[in-house]
């Protein structure tokens, strides 16, 4: 079947570490998205991308990198520049144009 | 740009009674606006959207969602809860561009035996 895949799970850091999330898909999807989710705070947008090789910030981006070099795959680094890291983080896919995002499991960070 | 209000954190219903989960938006246009829920730890399921057209929706799991232009609202309803609904749900708005969607802050659905 297909879907979109994070791993790990759970990751620990620790401080002034850079560390990779994964996000794998296997539908076909064009666009990949990355939100942060924070208690109370909702989802807010990382980094987006609609091509391969291309990509866009979004609201929240600061400390944060991506790359799309394969339409599948989309992942994001957590740098060391990002002051408040421990969230958990959702990748999410969609077709162009359609808002209907499949979204992955999610990844929980936790810096310590 | 666009926004989302949902203006109840938390919302307790006792299983098999009526919810309606209020939604208020912000955008210039006509917005694309959805319903997704979540469980604990876990990612977000589509519950329904609405593009265009009949302004009443039906979704999964016995989900509806009314689109009010007048009021900027898109309520979330279901006519009886049942255990298994107890979770996140978010509302959220698309203005039509490639820069994805605005979620609120999200309504937390307590049920009670």
């Amino acid at each position: 079947d297909g879907g979109i895949t994070q791993s790990p799970k759970y990751l620990f850091r620790k401080e002034g570490q850079n560390v990779t999330l994964s996000c794998e898909q296997n539908l076909n999807h064009d666009a990949m998205y990355w939100y942060r989710q924070d208690p109370g705070q909702g989802l807010r947008l990382i980094y987006y991308s609609q091509i391969v090789n291309d990509f866009q910030k979004g609201d929240i981006a600061e400390g944060y990198s991506v790359s799309r070099e394969k339409k599948e795959s989309f992942p994001l680094t957590v740098t060391s520049a990002q002051k408040n890291p421990t969230a958990f983080y959702l990748c999410a896919s969609s077709v162009q144009g359609n808002y209907g995002y499949t979204f992955g499991s999610g990844t929980r960070l936790t810096v310590v | 740009a666009q926004s989302v209000t949902q203006p109840d954190i938390h919302i307790t219903v006792s299983e098999g009674a009526s919810l309606e989960l209020r939604c208020n938006y912000s955008y210039g246009a006509t917005p694309y606006l959805f319903w997704y829920v979540q469980s604990p730890g876990q990612g977000l399921q589509l519950l329904l959207k609405y593009f265009s057209g009949d302004t009443l929706v039906q979704g999964i799991k016995g989900f509806e969602a009314e689109f009010k232009r007048s009021q900027s609202s898109f309520n979330l309803r279901k006519p009886s809860v049942h255990w298994s609904d107890a979770a996140e749900y978010f509302c959220a708005v698309a203005g039509g561009g490639a820069d994805g969607l605005t979620f609120g802050k999200g309504t937390h659905l307590i049920i009670q035996p």
